[in-house]
Order: C-alpha cells, then structure tokens, then sequence
C-alpha cells in the first residue's frame, strides 16, 4: 500500500502567517492527491484534489502544488477557521491512503 | 448533498454491527460511496468503497470481516461488520464520491457527521 508521510506533525503559527504542509508518498501518486481539513468534532472538508485543484466553495488562499511522490498544501495568510487538523489522501492505488496528519495550532 | 450515518454501538469482540447512511440531495444511484474512519484521537482510515455499478474494495483490515453494500431504492449505503475487534472502535465515516463530468475521482466530497462503533469487553 502507498505510505503517505505528513510533515511536521504540528505547525504552530499565527494569524495571517503563511503555512506550508508537506505531504510525501512512497510512491508516486502522479497528481492524484488530495488535502482535506478536519476541526475538532467535525468531518473532513475536501480542500484540494489532484494536487492542486480547488473543491468547490473553498478560499484562494488555499493553494496545493506538487507531483509525483512530494506535495505541498499552503495556506497564504491563516484565518481564525483555518487552525485544524490536515490531511492527504491518495487515489492512485487501491487501497486509497490518508497521511497521518498535520495539526495548525495558535502559536 | 447530505448524508446521515447511523447505527453505531457498543458492542463486544467477536460480534457483528451494521452502519448506514441516508443520502439525499444527489442522484445516489450514480455515485460511488466510501466509508472512512477515525479511532479516537487518531488519524482517517479508508475503510471501503463500492461503485454505482457495485464493484467493492476493502482494506486489508478488514477483508473478509467488513461487507459494503447499496440499496439504490432507498437511497442508502451499508457497512456490515462481523468478527468486531477493539481496534475497529472509532467514529465510522460515509462519504460521497467525488465526480466531475461523470469521471469518478475517489476523493470524498461530502461526509457524514460519523457514527460511533466502540468494541469493548
């Protein structure tokens, strides 16, 4: 199965910094990624997919780059709502992956 | 677009459970389904998928004990769930396959607000 690394696990910044997610898979994906952001107690919201594609409704300060095994997720200027937990999934290959995760939090 | 999942439980090792999901506000028939999960202060697992046409795919976890399924008739997707072990307890998610110009992506657009399955002795 295709391991999908996050880095950090924890990135501790303020409002309206810039935030830069990392997200490394152990084997290319091509662009066939995907960021999804969770707040506490609440499901996933699909952010991103194929790498840099913006879902429907979400802000253009959200912003994801990368191909093959190595992707970014970056977040321009950190609003209140955006401190939460992100992550990646893959659907290259069955079974589908998510990392493990990378929490914003208020520095 | 909305799902509702329900059906979660305590229960104890070894026994069996069946999650559901209402859909409405979409064409279900036409769409695949996923069921993802999150044991408790832990990350998202994808559990299962199951196309419109019915093909399925499971993790390794749970081949052979998990069985997903579709009514079409009533707009509703399934997760039966046999031989529960204590690392099966977490929030069960079901979520709408993304598609665009009917292309199935396999990502997850719209979710559930996730039930809760706990396997406890």
């Amino acid at each position: 199965e295709i391991v999908l690394t996050q880095s950090p696990a924890t990135l501790s910044l303020s409002l309206g910094d810039r935030a830069t997610l990392s997200c490394r898979a152990s084997q290319t994906v091509g662009n066939y990624l995907a960021w999804y952001q969770q707040r506490p107690g609440q499901a996933p919201i699909l952010l991103i997919y194929d790498a840099s594609e913006r879902a429907t409704g979400i802000p253009a300060r959200f912003s994801g780059s990368g191909s093959g095994a190595d992707f970014t997720l970056t977040i321009s200027s950190l609003e209140p709502e955006d401190f939460a937990l992100y992550y990646c999934q893959q659907r290259a290959d069955w079974p589908r992956t998510f990392g493990q995760g990378t929490k914003v939090e208020v520095k | 677009e909305h799902l509702v999942d329900f059906g979660g439980d305590v229960v104890q090792p070894g026994e069996s459970l069946t999650l559901s999901c209402a859909a409405s506000g979409f064409l279900f028939r036409t769409y695949g389904m996923h069921w993802v999960r999150q044991a408790p202060g832990k990350g998202l697992e994808w559990v299962a998928f199951i196309s419109y046409y019915g093909d399925t795919f499971y993790t390794d976890s749970v081949k052979g004990r998990f069985v997903i399924s579709r009514d079409d008739s009533k707009d509703t997707l399934y997760l039966e769930m046999s031989r529960l072990r204590i690392e099966d307890t977490a929030t069960y998610f079901c979520a709408k396959n993304m598609e665009i110009d009917t292309v199935d992506y396999h990502y997850m657009d719209v979710w559930g607000k996730g039930t809760t399955v706990t396997v406890s002795s």
